[in-house]
């Protein structure tokens, strides 16, 4: 059972334009979500994240959206640049599971010059 | 945050060997945790990695073939154990230590089986 989904395997965006990135869940106990990236030959790097008490956060280009209504969280990048190039997974956590962190499948984003 | 050390960074193992990975932190953290990613897939937890005590497998996992130490607040070992080439993948150690949920992770070994 898949509790967290990324169902864009793959984004391209010009440089300058804005990335949206989009996650669906399942589990309505989930409390806190997080988006990571991950370079090819290196380890998932924290990005942003976000509390189930709250529908958005900000940190300079990146911003998370939280709808709790619809189990849907979107990560917006304004603006892309190509260094952002890279693969987003979107991670969620309950407290009921230790918060361990359940995470999507990914979506490789491409940021063309 | 928490700068994780993995090592090796990669490897190449014949069928039915052993290898161990190693993760250090380079602080205390509360909790430690081993995931792998198959090719064209995502994070899955193995473990988490109980400083003290044996670890607690995730579904699908298990001791004898995955087993794992943490004699201490910062350092963990994964072994894979009696290899096949369906055990090829990234392997990836993760530590939280703050009061939130954020999970750092090392760069990961990425494990090639022949």
């Amino acid at each position: 059972d898949q509790q967290v989904k990324q169902n864009s395997p793959s984004l391209s965006v010009q440089e300058g334009r804005i990335s949206i990135l989009n996650c669906d869940y399942t589990n309505s106990m989930f409390d806190y979500f997080l988006w990571y990236k991950k370079y090819p030959a290196e380890g998932p790097t924290f990005l942003i994240s976000i509390s189930s008490i709250k529908d958005k956060n900000e940190d300079g280009r990146f911003t998370v959206f939280l709808n709790k209504s619809a189990k849907h969280l979107s990560l917006h990048i304004v603006p892309s640049q190509p260094g952002d190039s890279a693969v987003y997974f979107c991670a969620a956590s309950v407290p009921e599971y230790g918060n361990k962190l359940v995470f999507g499948a990914g979506t490789i984003l491409r940021v063309k010059s | 945050s928490a700068v994780i050390s993995q090592k090796p960074s990669r490897d190449i193992c014949q069928r039915g060997t052993s290898l161990t990975i190693q993760c250090q932190v380079d602080s205390q953290v509360t909790m430690m945790f081993w995931y792998r990613q198959q090719p064209g897939q995502s994070l899955t937890l193995i473990a988490t990695a109980n400083q003290g005590s044996e670890a607690t497998y995730e579904s699908g996992f298990v001791i004898d073939k995955f087993p794992i130490s943490r004699p201490n607040l910062t350092f963990s070992t994964l072994t894979v154990s009696n290899m096949s080439p369906e055990d090829s993948s990234i392997y990836l150690c993760s530590a939280k230590g703050g009061p939130n949920n954020i999970q750092y992770f090392g760069a990961g070994t990425r494990l090639s089986v022949l």
